[in-house]
C-alpha cells in the first residue's frame, strides 16, 4: 500500500504567484483532509472532504485558497496569489470515516519568497 | 475554549535514557486522545490511541497514560534510540454534534549519541 501520496515535496515561489498541491489518498478512504502546519506548531485543518463534497471548509481562507476533489479520489489545493505568510507545510490526510484512523502524507513544504 | 498544551516544548536526552512528555487538555466533551510521532519532513504517524476508560497503553518502547479526571496524558519513551528524534504531537478528539480534532503544538525530542 503506497499510503497517502503528496506532490511536490518542496516548492519555492515568489509572492503573488499561484501554486498547487496534489494529494492521492489511500484507496477506499472516503474522507480527505488538507492541513497547514507552521514551523513548531501542530497541524491546522483547512478543509475536509467526504467523497467529493467539502463538508468543512470553515478554516479555508477563501479569498486566495481553493480546493477540489472532483471524482472523490485525488484532491488539489491551490493558492492564488501566494503571500509570504503562506510559507508552511501542507499536509494531506485520509481516513475511512471522519476522525477514524488518520493517515497523513509526507506533506508539501512551501516557501514563499 | 478547546486547547491542548504540551510540555516541554523541546527536550534533549542521551541515547539509552528514558523520557516523559506531557499533554494537558481542556477539550470537552472528550472522545479519545492520540499521540503522533512526526519525523522531520514527514507527516505525523499514530503511536497510540486512548479512550476515556483506558489508563495505560503501550506500543513497544512507548507507553501512554491518560488521567481523564485531571485531563492529563503522558508519553513515556524507554531506552531511547537515535531514531526517536522527532516531534511528538498530542491530539484530542471531541465528540458530539461538531466533532473535531484538537492538535497540540508538539514536543521536539532530540536523542544524542
Amino acid at each position: 500500500e503506497a499510503g497517502v501520496v503528496q506532490s511536490p515535496r518542496y516548492k519555492i515561489i515568489e509572492k503573488k504567484q499561484p501554486v498547487a498541491f496534489w494529494c492521492n489518498p489511500i484507496s477506499g478512504h472516503n474522507t480527505l483532509y488538507w492541513y497547514r502546519q507552521n514551523l513548531g506548531q501542530g497541524p491546522e485543518l483547512l478543509i475536509r472532504y467526504e467523497n467529493e463534497e467539502a463538508v468543512d471548509d470553515s478554516q479555508l481562507p477563501k479569498d486566495r485558497f481553493s480546493a477540489e476533489r472532483l471524482k472523490g479520489v485525488d484532491s488539489t489545493l491551490k493558492i492564488q496569489p501566494a503571500e509570504l505568510g503562506d510559507s508552511a507545510v501542507y499536509l494531506c490526510a485520509s481516513s475511512v470515516g471522519h476522525l477514524e484512523g488518520y493517515t497523513f502524507g509526507s506533506g508539501t513544504r512551501l516557501t514563499v519568497v | 475554549k478547546n486547547q491542548v498544551e504540551q510540555s516541554p516544548q523541546s527536550l534533549i536526552i542521551l541515547e539509552g535514557k528514558n523520557c516523559t512528555l506531557q499533554c494537558n487538555y481542556t477539550v470537552s466533551p472528550f472522545s479519545n486522545l492520540r499521540w503522533y510521532k512526526q519525523d522531520t519532513g514527514r507527516g505525523p504517524v499514530s503511536l497510540t490511541i486512548m479512550t476515556f476508560s483506558e489508563n495505560t497503553k503501550s506500543n513497544g518502547r512507548y507507553t501512554a497514560t491518560l488521567d481523564a479526571d485531571t485531563k492529563q496524558s503522558s508519553l513515556h519513551i524507554t531506552a531511547s534510540q537515535l531514531s526517536d528524534s522527532a516531534s511528538y504531537i498530542c491530539v484530542v478528539r471531541t465528540q458530539g454534534g461538531s466533532e473535531k480534532l484538537v492538535f497540540g503544538k508538539g514536543t521536539k525530542l532530540t536523542v544524542n549519541p
